[in-house]
């Protein structure tokens, strides 16, 4: 069974700063997707970026980019320029991509606080 | 844009009670789920429904959990006999295909079993 570990419980970063969240996982499969949601006050899940396992490239969404080594089961968030509207529950999550439809296997969160 | 919406936003029972959450997925997605969040702890996955049957649930997902899809719109998750545990953030989340297509979640349902 997949695994995903998340080994910082909280982080803080002051405004316009940069953090970075801490994301390791573990699976026998070659073929599978990771993402990062954000989950405000609200508890809504909402989507901040994915990366597929085949694609070498790190994926980039504005402010947020992630550092994705393959070989050491590592995938990293990079919150650039940090706002106030960035402080959330982060969660890392890792999906199969052997079968169409298969669940999301989630860390078990980072609590980021940003500082103004 | 097209959202998954829930309802109730907020249900409170008692134990042993049976209740229906309701979910709305986004109209042109095939694939559909359930997860739980227990306050303070991470998201678990509960069961997928995929072409009118379960196609993969969890060990959470005992026999007192069920979903129905009753009207080509509605996406429902009924528990039958609420424990004290089962209080938690209910969300549902759809997805257009397979592959890399992302997971759209609701708002979610908190649930509170008194």
């Amino acid at each position: 069974a997949q695994t995903v570990t998340q080994s910082q419980p909280e982080m803080s970063v002051q405004e316009a700063e940069t953090v970075t969240l801490s994301c390791t996982y573990d699976t026998s499969e070659s073929d599978y997707y990771l993402f990062w949601y954000k989950q405000p006050p609200s508890r809504q899940m909402i989507l901040v970026i994915r990366q597929e396992a085949y694609k070498q490239q790190n994926a980039t969404e504005n402010r947020f980019s992630v550092n994705f080594q393959k070989a050491a089961k590592s995938f990293s968030l990079k919150i650039s320029d940090s706002q106030l509207g960035d402080a959330a529950m982060y969660f890392c999550a890792y999906r199969s991509g052997e079968t169409s439809g298969s669940r999301l296997t989630f860390g078990e969160g980072t609590q980021l606080t940003v500082n103004p | 844009e097209p959202e998954v919406t829930q309802t109730p936003s907020h249900q409170v029972t008692q134990m042993g009670q049976e209740v229906i959450l309701r979910c709305v997925p986004i109209s042109n997605h095939l694939y559909f789920y359930w997860y739980r969040q227990i306050l303070g702890q991470k998201v678990e996955f509960l069961v997928s429904f995929y072409n009118n049957e379960i196609s993969e649930k969890s060990e959470i997902f005992d026999d007192q959990f069920s979903v129905e899809r009753p009207d080509g719109s509605n996406f429902t998750l009924k528990i039958r006999s609420t424990k004290l545990e089962d209080s938690a953030m209910y969300f549902c989340a759809s997805q257009k295909m397979g592959g890399s297509n992302e997971q759209f979640f609701g708002p979610g349902t908190r649930l509170t079993v008194l």
